[in-house]
């Protein structure tokens, strides 16, 4: 069976400091994988997606990146943060026959 | 733009009653619709997934419907338990299916 993994479950980190979140998929291959966002009072909003190695499409233009260095690997990263980027990083996986999204426990992020 | 409504955004229910949760959105041209449920701090779990073909799918006491030229979706819970208690999303899929576009949930509460 599939999983999906993301670390670390929780972060606090000052403003101006970089970020690195990393999520891995196991038991398929060649995953859809996708970052989302949910800020405090706000829906769920993707961030980033990708549809192979090196392939990442971008919905928000922002101060974020990711990059998808190996298959199953998908990392969401900034080089300085803001107190905007504070909320709970969701990422999600899906097969490409049906779209089924399929989510992991996601990182709390507090930036102060 | 694909905008999503949920209503009503929060709903309070004795233990064994049936209910229905709606779900409107914008653009009907999806490729999917995702009903999900987040219990709180957590990650999302997949309910249920209906594809633009089809009308509804069931999976236990979950029913959920789907009527794309209108825009709307529907989730019945039947004999709802305390174990229900959680936040309820709809999703509906971007043409291409690579993107997920969430309402701001319903929250349920049910009470023994």
């Amino acid at each position: 069976s599939q999983t999906i993994h993301q670390w670390p479950a929780t972060l606090v980190q000052p403003v101006g400091s970089p970020l690195s979140l990393e999520c891995t998929v196991e038991g398929t291959s060649n995953p859809n994988l996708y970052w989302y966002r949910q800020a405090a009072g706000r829906g769920l909003q993707l961030l980033f997606y990708s549809v192979g190695i090196g392939q990442i499409s971008s919905e928000v233009p922002q101060n974020l990146s990711a990059s998808r260095p190996q298959d199953r690997q998908f990392i969401l990263s900034s080089k300085k943060l803001l107190l905007s980027d504070s909320g709970f990083y969701l990422c999600a996986w899906s097969p490409d026959t049906t779209y089924e999204q399929y989510f992991g426990p996601g990182t709390r992020l507090t930036v102060t | 733009k694909q905008e999503v409504t949920q209503i009503p955004a929060a709903l309070s229910v004795p233990e064994g009653e049936n209910l229905v949760l709606n779900c409107s959105f914008t653009d009907s041209a999806i490729y999917n619709l995702q009903w999900f449920r987040q219990d709180p701090g957590k990650g999302l779990t997949s309910l249920l997934l209906i594809q633009s073909s089809q009308r509804e799918q069931t999976s236990g006491r979950l029913n959920a419907s789907l009527d794309k030229s209108s825009g709307r979706s529907t989730l019945y819970i039947a004999a709802s338990q305390p174990g229900d208690s959680a936040t309820y999303l709809c999703a509906p899929a971007n043409q291409a299916g690579t993107a997920l576009i969430f309402g701001k949930g319903t929250t349920l509460s049910v009470s023994s």
